[in-house]
């Protein structure tokens, strides 16, 4: 089934910034609003981003959201070692009637 | 804070019906949320299954909708999946979630904001 796409990996040093992309169509992305998630290994996935870019209480402003067209991004500054995690996107498509996700990105830090 | 809790058998037999469950404390299946199952499995990544409302509306997932059915139990604050004739294919990860509701000045939209840690299920030949 058609789902978004993200890029498999992303890695860069502590304090830098790292750019995770999801790119969709006009069906899911160009007219929906788009969440972004964390997920550890072995824990369940956390909220870090809805509605494009508000974060829910408790999330820092490290992580921030930002849409443009069909395309989707989430950044992290100051990057920390806890930030190692997969990380994805999912929004509804109305052509599908169909919540899709993104393939998941693994951020590493070095 | 919500936590969701899936449980059932971790191993299913092909062209038998896989049942799982999930537990909700924290929050209410009553509510106006909207409660949810998606799998995880290495091959196809991410994949919502279906939604329903407390007061049994659903949405399936038009891939699998003449195999799934979903309900919603009150008394137990509990929700249910039932996936019958499983193959290898449907072996993976099952999460539970919850969707709440977002609004903005021209329209209102449910996300998934709370999820389950998953629970392993195997379709076994």
């Amino acid at each position: 089934q058609s789902g978004l796409t993200q890029p498999p990996s992303v890695s860069a040093a502590p304090g830098q910034k790292v750019t995770i992309s999801c790119s969709g169509s006009s069906s899911n992305i160009g007219d929906n609003y788009v969440a972004w998630y964390q997920q550890l290994p072995g824990t369940a996935p956390k909220l870090l981003i809805y509605h494009n870019d508000r974060r829910p209480s408790g999330i820092p402003d490290r992580f921030s959201g930002s849409k443009s067209g069909t395309s989707a991004t989430l950044a992290i500054t100051g990057l920390q070692t806890g930030d190692e995690a997969d990380y994805f996107c999912g929004t509804w498509d109305g052509t599908l009637s169909n919540r899709v996700f993104g393939g998941g990105t693994q951020v590493t830090v070095l | 804070q919500v936590k969701l809790q899936e449980s059932g058998p971790g191993l299913v037999k092909s062209s038998g019906t896989l049942s799982l469950t999930c537990g909700v404390s924290g929050d209410s299946v009553s509510s106006t949320n909207w409660w949810s199952w998606v799998r995880q499995s290495p091959g196809k990544g991410l994949e919502w299954l279906g939604e329903i409302s407390h007061g049994g509306s659903t949405n399936y997932n038009p891939s699998l909708e003449s195999r799934v059915a979903m309900s919603v139990d009150v008394s137990k604050n509990q929700f249910s999946l039932n996936l019958n004739s499983v193959t290898a294919a449907d072996t993976a990860v099952y999460f539970c979630a919850r969707l709440t509701l977002s609004c903005s000045i021209t329209s209102c939209y449910f996300f998934i904001d709370s999820w389950g840690r998953g629970t392993q299920v195997t379709v076994s030949s």
